[in-house]
């Protein structure tokens, strides 16, 4: 059972366009947090959201958590190439188990 | 440059062999983690070792033994692994086991199973 459902799966955009990648789960998570993954590397942590409602702003990347601390969405404003990569949602259960959503393959083509 | 380093980048073995992956981190973090990865998919955690302390074991096969000699160092132990064992093996640590601890992860090692 996938505890954290992640959308849409593929994303293949032109440079310079917005998408949003979403979070969603029955459960709620005492955080949630975004990592991107570039092949060949280990994912690498975006950011961690903690309070319902919170929202996080890096750069062109804003994200988003519910008030009910059970979804959280990732937009992205005038993507890049450099935006290209897995993008992977992860919700923080017990002894810090990290539970991950399928994951989002970006790709930004110039 | 990540602060998790594993060793080695890539391994490739008979289903025969014993061989060793290696992790270190120099953070001062308490937990470890080992998660395997399949090509575009998430990875799925495999071991979490708390204060050098196995915490959780996410029903592994035994082919698979993990180690945790000192806070800084943790090995997973390969023997007899099977052609579906390939993936890329990733370590992660964190400051402590508890909640929202940001993970680290290293670049992991890319495991070929002949």
């Amino acid at each position: 059972t996938q505890l954290l459902e992640q959308s849409p799966q593929f994303l293949s955009i032109q440079e310079g366009e917005n998408l949003t990648v979403y979070c969603n789960s029955s459960s709620v998570f005492s955080s949630l947090q975004w990592y991107r993954q570039e092949p060949g590397e280990g994912p690498v942590l975006l950011v961690t959201v903690v309070t319902g409602g919170e929202v996080k702003k890096l750069k062109r990347l804003t994200f988003q958590f519910g008030d009910a601390r059970k979804d959280s969405s990732l937009h992205i404003t005038a993507a890049q190439p450099g935006d290209t990569g897995l993008y992977l949602c992860a919700g923080a259960k017990y002894g810090n188990k990290l539970v991950f959503g399928a994951g989002t393959i970006l790709r930004v083509k110039s | 440059d990540t602060e998790v380093t594993q060793t080695p980048k890539h391994l490739v073995m008979g289903m025969t062999n014993k061989k060793s992956l290696k992790c270190e981190q120099h953070m001062g973090h308490r937990a470890m983690y080992w998660y395997k990865q399949k090509a575009k998919k998430p990875p799925e955690l495999m071991f979490v070792y708390s204060y050098e302390k196995l915490s959780i074991n996410e029903s592994v096969p035994s082919r698979f033994s993990p180690e945790c000699p000192n806070s800084s160092l943790l090995n997973l132990h390969l023997h007899a692994l099977q052609p579906e064992d390939s993936a890329l093996y990733l370590c992660a640590s964190s400051q402590s086991d508890r909640f929202n601890q940001p993970q680290h992860f290293g670049d992991g090692t890319r495991l070929s199973i002949l």
